[in-house]
């Protein structure tokens, strides 16, 4: 059966390095998210990606974060200068219709 | 207020017993999604909603558009059930964005 997958599992950083967040949608799904959760609280939405552009994006996506899908497969969450409050997990999901499907998270650790 | 509530926030059973969540939400909204996270910390999809009810299984999900209710039930539940389930909604005026509530955390016991 076709799943999201995303990589790396876990990623450590110092704070105000970047890093790269990696996933594969389900290859003929249309609409991309990511979506994070800090430990202990509940699952936020970050942005939303359709046609290669933002289609929606919350007021915790700001100027330190950026979307892409480089190639047509990969999806790739970007966070330009790290704080110690972006250590979370972090999820894409994606879908072609009304249910999404989430990928297994990227645990980010940022020191 | 949140607009996705949940209850119980914690639910301890035993083994065999029934199950019941339920949530709340104060929006208009297109679709309901019940999802199911383990310690891991990944994230299931159980079941997606507009109407009515479904069933997979042990885990029924119904839902009432009128009443901004759904619930998630868990015939003869078992231990590998213990995990956190969420509800978490598509509102009609958000574009495709789920909201999502803070979770129930289930531990069955043997």
């Amino acid at each position: 059966e076709p799943e999201v997958t995303q990589t790396p599992s876990h990623q450590v950083t110092q704070m105000g390095q970047e890093v790269i967040l990696r996933c594969v949608p389900i290859s003929n799904h249309l609409y991309f998210y990511w979506y994070r959760q800090i430990l202990g609280q509940k699952v936020e939405f970050l942005v939303s990606f359709y046609n290669n552009e933002i289609s929606e994006k919350s007021e915790i996506f700001d100027d330190q974060f950026s979307v892409e899908r480089p190639d047509g497969s990969n999806f790739t969450l970007k966070i330009r200068s790290t704080k110690l409050e972006d250590s979370a997990m972090y999820f894409c999901a994606s879908n072609i219709r009304l249910e999404q499907f989430f990928g297994p998270g990227t645990r980010l650790t940022v020191l | 207020k949140n607009e996705v509530e949940q209850s119980p926030q914690n639910l301890t059973a035993q083994e065999g017993e029934f199950i019941t969540i339920n949530c709340s939400y104060s929006v208009g909204i297109s679709a309901l999604h019940w999802l199911q996270q383990h310690p891991g910390g990944g994230i299931v999809s159980l079941f997606m909603l507009s109407s009515g009810k479904k069933k997979h299984g042990r885990l029924i999900a119904t839902i009432n558009i009128q009443e901004k209710h759904s619930s998630l039930h868990i015939t003869a539940s078992h231990p590998r059930d213990s995990a956190v389930y969420i509800c978490a909604v598509k509102a009609e005026t958000s574009g495709s964005r789920l909201t999502f509530g803070e979770g129930t955390q289930l531990t069955v016991n043997p």
